[in-house]
């Protein structure tokens, strides 16, 4: 079955680094995806990782290691405006679909 | 650059009803989604599109029924509206390449009484 397992909330301090986990079991894979939400808002693309190793942009990083089905995003120098929801998505290789299946999200609340 | 937009952004209707939700892309991007978010689920995957004409189920197609007579639009219909259906909708769509995200609309709130 296609299972995408991500922690429900966590907290942390403004300035700090928090580390958000992801581990997937899907019957194929063809690359992960992070997205960001706001509350009431729209997801947007934060980064995305389809080879194992680190992909850095500015203050995020993700990293995949697709032997554990395994990835985190990494968030640096938190700011309140970090306080969001972070999905996880992977892609299925489906053929010629393009079709993303998404974790439940990771509710993140930044604290000054 | 308007992108991939949605309307309404909120609706109200009776179970029952016949509802239509809309989803504009200027992009030209060949494949288009429709997905729900509930909480406690994630988003859920409707239909989707890879091209127009061409539309396929996604993870939750019941009671639904979508279109793609031009590349740009991707309408959602729910027939016949019943509680359950009651969630958050998101339009998406994204490049035929492997490696492209997918970008979304902000959403309709649905909620049916």
């Amino acid at each position: 079955g296609q299972n995408i397992d991500q922690p429900t909330e966590m907290t942390a301090t403004e300035g700090a680094i928090v580390q958000i986990n992801c581990t997937y079991q899907t019957s194929g894979f063809n690359g992960l995806f992070w997205y960001q939400q706001h509350a009431g808002e729209a997801p947007t693309f934060l980064s995305y990782n389809v080879l194992d190793g680190l992909e850095e942009k500015g203050r995020f990083s993700s990293f995949l290691s697709r032997s554990k089905g395994y990835s985190y995003l990494l968030l640096k120098e938190l700011q309140m405006k970090d306080s969001a929801s972070y999905l996880c998505a992977v892609r299925d290789y489906g053929g010629a679909t393009n079709k993303l299946i998404f974790g439940t999200g990771t509710l993140l609340a930044v604290q000054p | 650059d308007a992108g991939i937009t949605q309307s309404p952004r909120y609706k109200i209707t009776e179970t029952g009803r016949q509802v239509t939700l809309m989803c504009h892309q200027t992009w030209s991007h060949s494949y288009m989604f429709w997905y729900r978010q509930d909480l406690g689920h994630g988003l859920r995957l409707i239909y989707y599109s890879a091209a127009a004409d061409i539309t396929d189920k996604g993870e939750v197609p019941d009671g639904y029924v979508v279109s793609r007579s031009k590349t740009e639009n991707f309408p959602l219909t729910l027939e016949s509206a019943t509680r359950s259906q009651t969630s958050v909708y998101f339009c998406a769509s994204s490049e035929s390449t492997g490696d492209e995200p997918q970008h979304f609309g902000d959403g309709t709130r649905l909620s049916i009484l």
